[in-house]
């Protein structure tokens, strides 16, 4: 079982529709990342959250400790949205420095 | 503007040969990393330093090789003994003891 996993793997939307991406993680962490990945591979780092929420324009991302868990929204969504959406967790300062990554969720956002 | 570079976006070599991958910051961040994400993959960790002479092996590091002789610069050697080397490479560094990561745009490199 992975440390970090994220569903849906593959998520298709019509433009327009609030989209939902969850990432739950099994580790202790110190902060979890939402990254974006775009056709060709360049990432962009969207969140980073340690408790509760933050809003970007359409996106939002909130995370709850306790269930150890997290969630990506994005509202009104839009085709340039279509991207791969990566979680990723970093570890509590006293361990070890190693990133965890998530698979990945291939979002396609049709017109 | 602080940041991290990774050259060049696009690489292509042929099969056999070494080819260095560079990765630098300008961020005076402690800790770097190299991912490696294949098709339909998550990235896993091929090689981590943590302060400059010293580095760890990830996950899958064999064909590998790194080199932490600057702070600010950590290149990775895909040998010739990593038997599938065409992937899609991602660096990263952190401020060690900081929660938050700074990612490379990646390098796609392609062997034939």
């Amino acid at each position: 079982k992975n440390e970090v996993e994220q569903s849906p793997q593959n998520l298709t939307a019509q433009e327009g529709e609030f989209i939902t991406i969850n990432c739950s993680y099994s580790v202790g962490i110190s902060a979890l990342h939402w990254l974006q990945q775009h056709p060709g591979g360049g990432i962009v780092s969207l969140f980073m959250l340690s408790s509760g929420k933050k809003k970007h324009g359409r996106l939002i991302a909130t995370i709850n400790i306790q269930e150890k868990h997290s969630s990506l929204h994005i509202t009104a969504s839009h085709p340039r949205d279509s991207a791969v959406y990566i979680c990723a967790v970093s570890p509590p300062r006293t361990s070890g420095s190693r990133l965890t990554f998530g698979e990945g969720t291939q979002l396609t956002v049709n017109p | 503007d602080g940041g991290i570079t990774q050259s060049p976006k696009y690489l292509f070599r042929k099969e056999g040969q070494n080819v260095t991958l560079s990765c630098e910051q300008n961020l005076n961040h402690d800790a770097m990393y190299w991912y490696r994400q294949d098709p339909g993959q998550g990235l896993r960790l091929i090689y981590y330093s943590q302060i400059v002479n010293d580095f760890q092996k990830g996950d899958i590091a064999e064909g590998y090789s790194v080199s932490r002789e600057k702070k600010e610069s950590f290149p990775l050697t895909v040998t010739s003994a990593q038997k599938n080397p065409t992937a899609f490479y991602l660096c990263a560094s952190r401020r060690q003891g900081d929660t938050e990561a700074f990612f490379g745009q990646g390098t796609r490199l392609t062997v034939v």
